[in-house]
C-alpha cells in the first residue's frame, strides 16, 4: 500500500518568508509525528497528532512553527519567517499510535533557508 | 529523563567483515520499546526491529542480530558479513507506555560505511 507521502521533495528559501511543508500519512494510522532532521544530526521530535486529541507541541523550537492536521489525515508544517538555522529536513511519520507502534517515516523534505 | 547515547559516530569496515553497533539508553519507565531504524542514503528511515522491555531474549534476522541487556540498559546491533549495502546511518530509539503517544526519542544516528 502507499506509504508516507511529503511534499515537496526539496525547498529552498529566503530568509524571512513562510513555508509550507505538507504530510499525507498512511491511511488508516491514527498518529502523525513531525521531525527535524538537521545536518550530523539525529532526529528531532516537533510534534504530535492522535485522532481528535490536543496535539504534543512539547518539541517546537519557537512560535515561529506550527501544524495542524485537517480532517485526522494530512498535515501541514508551517513556518514563519524562516531562518538559516530552518534548514534541515523535516520528516513525517505515522503510525496506529500506540506506544509499540513503529513509526513510518516518508521521504522527508529537505529545506534550504538562503 | 529519558535518553539514547549511541556513542559511534562513525563506523567503516570493509565487506565480510562483522560489526556491532551500540546503542545505551536511559529511561524511568518500566514499560518501554526500543527500536532500530535505519536511514540508507536515500534518506528514508526504515524499520528493522522493536523489542519490548520484558523480552531480554535475542533476536536473529538473517545477517541481523540485536542483544538486548536491561541489567546495562543496552540494545546492540550487530551485522554479520556485512555489505556495502549495508551503508547507512543507523538509530536506535526508545519509546515510553508513560506518555503512551508512540513518541520515539532518538539516538544521534551511526553512519556506517562498508567498503568493497
Amino acid at each position: 500500500g502507499a506509504g508516507v507521502s511529503q511534499s515537496p521533495s526539496n525547498k529552498v528559501t529566503e530568509k524571512g518568508k513562510d513555508v509550507e511543508l505538507r504530510c499525507d500519512p498512511i491511511s488508516g494510522h491514527t498518529a502523525l509525528y513531525w521531525y527535524r532532521q538537521s545536518l550530523g544530526q539525529g532526529l528531532e521530535f516537533l510534534i504530535y497528532f492522535q485522532g481528535n486529541s490536543a496535539p504534543d507541541k512539547s518539541g517546537l523550537p519557537s512560535d515561529r512553527f506550527s501544524a495542524e492536521r485537517t480532517g485526522g489525515s494530512v498535515s501541514t508544517l508551517t513556518i514563519q519567517r524562516t531562518q538559516q538555522e530552518d534548514s534541515a529536513v523535516y520528516l513525517c511519520a505515522s503510525s496506529q499510535g500506540l506506544y509499540n507502534s513503529p513509526l513510518h517515516f516518508g521521504n522527508g523534505t529537505r529545506l534550504t533557508v538562503t | 529523563a529519558q535518553k539514547v547515547t549511541q556513542a559511534q559516530t562513525e563506523i567503516s569496515v570493509v565487506e565480510k567483515e562483522d560489526v556491532t553497533l551500540d546503542c545505551v539508553y536511559e529511561t524511568r519507565d518500566t514499560t518501554y520499546y526500543l527500536f532500530w531504524y535505519k536511514q540508507p542514503p536515500s534518506g528514508e528511515l526504515v524499520f528493522l526491529i522493536r523489542r519490548n522491555s520484558f523480552d531480554e531474549q535475542n533476536e536473529i534476522s538473517g545477517r541481523y542480530s540485536w542483544n538486548f541487556q536491561k541489567s546495562t540498559s543496552s540494545f546492540n546491533f550487530t551485522i554479520t558479513a556485512s555489505q556495502v549495502v549495508d551503508s547507512a546511518v543507523y538509530f536506535c530509539a526508545l519509546s515510553e507506555a508513560i506518555s503512551n503517544t508512540g513518541k520515539l526519542i532518538f539516538g544521534q544516528g551511526t553512519t556506517l560505511q562498508v567498503k568493497p
